[in-house]
């Protein structure tokens, strides 16, 4: 079955540490997301990709880094810059600029101890 | 900033009930869409209207769009208690995919 997959679900960081989420999709989809959710609040976007090996910062990209080596792929580092990294995160993937419905993974969620 | 601004935040009703969400947007839009997230889970769509379009149906849902007013509803009729989860609408402002979401609508429905 086509979808996203994110890993892991769960994920438990020490301060000062960078910590990697992955997100696979085998929809064939061109462009993939990153979206944060906090308690209670709606997703904001960290970043996006529309191609391989191209990405573009969203709306509070500070303190993370992704990479699109692979159209498959688009994983996502939560780096010691982050200043509160507990959150949900999202990984999302479209066919760029067609339906305009996002497809979403389950999720990772990532707690800073 | 937020682009889409849900109304209520929470809302508790009885099986068979409908239940209506309202969302409201600042900018101009291409499209919105409606999503569904259950607890701890991913989020799914549920319907896209276009900006040219006043109203659509998909099964039990009825979403409403009035570009005038920036705003648009979601409507969930004979409601079950399987519909209870957040929902969740978002705005496209020129068909790139680059969704705002909102903040979201709790909705509980009591068995």
């Amino acid at each position: 079955d086509g979808g996203i997959t994110q890993s892991p679900k769960y994920l438990f960081r020490k301060e000062g540490q960078n910590v990697t989420l992955s997100c696979e999709q085998n929809l064939n989809h061109d462009a993939m997301y990153w979206y944060r959710q906090d308690p209670g609040q709606g997703l904001r976007l960290i970043y996006y990709s529309q191609i391989v090996n191209d990405f573009q910062k969203g709306d509070i990209a500070e303190g993370y880094s992704v990479s699109r080596e692979k159209k498959e792929s688009f994983p996502l580092t939560v780096t010691s810059a982050q200043k509160n990294p507990t959150a949900f995160y999202l990984c999302a993937s479209s066919i760029e600029r067609a339906t305009g419905e996002l497809f979403f993974g389950e999720g990772s969620r990532l707690t800073v101890l | 900033s937020q682009q889409g601004e849900e109304d209520p935040q929470a809302l508790s009703i009885q099986e068979g009930e409908n239940a209506t969400m309202n969302c409201s947007y600042k900018t101009s839009i291409n499209n919105l869409q409606w999503y569904r997230q259950n607890s701890g889970r991913g989020l799914v769509h549920l319907i896209l209207i276009r900006s040219n379009e006043r109203e659509k149906h998909s099964g039990r849902l009825r979403v409403t769009l009035d570009t005038s007013k920036k705003s648009s509803s979601l409507l969930i009729t004979a409601s079950r208690a399987a519909d209870t989860a957040s929902y969740f609408c978002a705005t496209d402002p020129s068909w790139s995919n680059m969704l705002t979401f909102g903040g979201g609508t709790r909705l509980m429905v009591k068995p």
